[in-house]
């Protein structure tokens, strides 16, 4: 059984601090790892990838893979009110198309 | 936007009625897949299609079928409707970087 456990939250933080949010996977075949955005009623949006152990930075977003570990975090710097939202991390075996396994998801509460 | 939409967007139903769900992609993805999202249980993976009349089960089949006749649509078929199948269901697509999936918008279906 595939698993992927993330801390429900929420998580809160001021505005302009670091968020964060972390996940772990339970089948070590997985190969790719995905961090999606969820606000209230609305549908999830992709943030980031990350194949290789190490980090993967985009704008405010930092992505961190533990593979040893089985490990996967995201960064988020000088956190908004605006990033206020559910955040869904999922893993998949990369095995030429997706069957993504998600986990429940941390939300996220940025106090101004 | 991934050029993504279903319908309907929400839709009551009573238990025992059949009910289809349209997902519609406008971007000839091969990929395409079908997920319900209900509290505490996150994103769970119902049917997925790798291409026309090609499709398989996912973690949460029973009481659903799938149909893809053709590559730009992919419906979801809840042949007699029971209240603990109300739940949000999304679909996705796989992108052009493998394994990356982008979501709809969603429809809310409640079961009475």
């Amino acid at each position: 059984q595939k698993e992927v456990e993330q801390n429900s939250g929420p998580l809160s933080v001021p505005e302009g601090a670091i968020a964060s949010l972390n996940c772990t996977y339970s089948d070590r075949g997985s190969q790719s790892f995905f961090w999606y955005r969820q606000y209230s009623g609305k549908s999830p949006e992709l943030i980031m990838f990350i194949y290789s152990n190490g980090d993967k930075e985009d704008g405010r977003f930092t992505a961190q893979l533990n593979k040893a570990s089985q490990y996967v975090s995201l960064l988020i710097r000088d956190s908004q009110p605006s990033d206020s939202a559910t955040y869904l991390c999922a893993a998949s075996m990369n095995s030429g198309y997706s069957t993504l396994t998600f986990g429940k998801g941390t939300m996220l509460l940025v106090s101004p | 936007d991934a050029g993504i939409t279903q319908s309907p967007r929400h839709k009551v139903t009573e238990t025992g009625t059949p009910v289809t769900l349209r997902c519609h992609q406008t971007e000839n993805h091969r990929y395409m897949y079908w997920y319900r999202q209900d509290p505490g249980h996150g994103l769970r993976l119902i049917h997925y299609s790798y291409g026309v009349k090609d499709t398989d089960k996912g973690e949460v089949s029973d009481g659903y079928s799938v149909s893809r006749s053709k590559t730009e649509d992919f419906l979801l078929t809840l042949e007699s409707a029971t209240s603990s199948q109300t739940s949000v269901y999304f679909c996705a697509i796989t992108g052009t970087l493998t394994d990356t999936q982008y979501f709809g918008p969603g429809t809310r279906l409640t079961v009475l």
